[in-house]
């Protein structure tokens, strides 16, 4: 059974400082993805990570992908308070069958 | 941006009451799927269809069924309602055939039942 694990799951930082959020996921999988959820609101896709050593950045935001280790970071740098939010990482099922295993969640709360 | 919507996008109903919760898609995507979403949870695969006529169960148990008779629209329903059922259910779809297939995500219907 598929299992993704995010940490941590809640995170408090000030404006202008770097952190990491964790994804490990337990079994070997072809896609992983990052979403970010504001409260009230849906899914926004941020990335997509297909392959060993895949990197994406997209403004103060940097996803990286280690398959071998089964894990996935996403980095933020000099953090703004725009990017308060909840961001999950999700992997793709496989062995036939289709959809996306979620991790619970990192609620990030960034103060000015 | 994608185009997906859900109606309704709030609904309050009474225990025992049947109904049916809309998923449209204007991307011609092939594959939708159904999610559910306790506030402040993860989200939880209810179902899924790869394309018109194929409905797949997902890997939370649900008392709600699904349908795919066009291409565009997915709806979720539930027979007679129960307070267990009171959550949020998203919606989502993608293309098949390319690297990412990126699953776009439906604003959500956020569940309350009395």
């Amino acid at each position: 059974e598929l299992k993704v694990e995010q940490n941590p799951l809640f995170l408090s930082m000030q404006e202008g400082k770097n952190y990491t959020i964790y994804c490990n996921y337990s079994t070997t999988s072809d896609r992983l993805y990052w979403y970010r959820q504001d409260p009230g609101k849906s899914l926004e896709s941020l990335f997509v990570l297909l392959s060993n050593g895949a990197v994406k950045q997209e403004g103060r935001l940097m996803a990286s992908l280690d398959t071998k280790a089964r894990l996935s970071t996403l980095h933020i740098t000099a953090a703004v308070h725009d990017l308060s939010a909840t961001y999950f990482c999700a992997v793709r099922k496989g062995g036939g069958a289709d959809g996306l295993t979620f991790g619970k969640g990192t609620h990030l709360i960034i103060q000015p | 941006e994608a185009d997906i919507y859900q109606t309704p996008r709030y609904l309050v109903i009474g225990t025992g009451k049947k109904i049916t919760l809309e998923c449209s898609q204007t991307m011609g995507h092939d594959k939708m799927y159904w999610y559910q979403q306790d506030p402040g949870m993860e989200l939880h695969l209810i179902h899924y269809s790869y394309g018109v006529n194929s409905t797949e169960k997902g890997d939370l148990s649900s008392e709600s069924t699904v349908s795919r008779i066009r291409t565009e629209h997915f709806p979720l329903t539930l027979e007679s309602a129960r307070p267990s059922h009171t959550s949020q259910y998203l919606c989502a779809s993608s293309e098949s055939g390319y690297p990412q297939e990126t699953q776009y995500f439906g604003p959500g219907t956020r569940l309350l039942v009395l």
